[in-house]
């Protein structure tokens, strides 16, 4: 019964490389959704998928794309890493986009761009 | 704008001493309330909803819509209560939950 999982968990990466954080749920959720925590400013929307085949901005989008491979798997990709983007970066879903039951969240990747 | 504001950074208490952590939202239409807390190093994970007027951990909420407020409360707090909460707001018609700046919680033995 794992709900949503993340992987990795941690990773360090050098300004200008390229990763892919995965990310899957398995409560046949429709939403998922990928936040980034920094301190003091609490968790920020990077980008959503409000169902299968579809995808959107979120606050903070820049520097990142997203692809919903399937229902089960929403994955975030940094093209180009900036040391800006050294964050905590946590995957959730939910039934429905409004979260009316509220969200389940994967386990977090921290990363660090040196 | 729909905003959530969590007033403080970091609350400290003693065992056993009631706590507060407060939450306060601005939203035109019709809101649901959650929080949620993540313990060290850990996902967060639901604490309650506003909906369902639950009770976990010996922690309550009330939704007051003339303040618009939505403080957590419990009245004896425990050492394993210590964590970061944080609160959020969803609505209709496709608006997305957003979330607060998150309050620390420490709670001292």
């Amino acid at each position: 019964n794992a709900g949503v999982t993340q992987t990795p968990k941690f990773q360090v990466l050098k300004t200008g490389q390229s990763m892919t954080l995965q990310c899957a749920q398995d409560m046949n959720h429709n939403s998922m959704y990928w936040y980034r925590q920094d301190p003091g400013m609490g968790l920020r929307l990077i980008y959503y998928s409000a169902s299968e085949g579809t995808t959107d901005k979120g606050e903070v989008p820049n520097g990142y794309n997203v692809s919903r491979l399937n229902k089960r798997e929403f994955s975030l990709r940094l093209e180009s890493a900036a040391p800006s983007q050294t964050s905590v970066y946590f995957c959730a879903s939910s039934e429905a986009l409004q979260g009316r039951y509220g969200y389940t969240f994967g386990s977090g990747t921290r990363l660090t761009v040196v | 704008a729909q905003r959530v504001t969590q007033p403080e950074k970091l609350l400290s208490v003693f065992k056993g001493a009631p706590v507060e952590l407060k939450c306060n939202y601005s939203y035109s239409g019709s809101p649901e309330l959650f929080w949620y807390v993540q313990y060290s190093r850990q996902r967060l994970q639901l604490l309650l909803r506003h909906i369902s007027r639950e009770s976990i951990k010996g922690f309550t909420a009330d939704l007051n819509k003339g303040e618009t407020s939505f403080h957590l409360k419990k009245p004896f707090a425990q050492e394993e209560d210590s964590a970061m909460y944080y609160c959020a707001l969803s609505g209709t018609g496709g608006f997305k939950t957003i979330f607060g700046a998150g309050t620390r919680l420490f709670v001292k033995a």
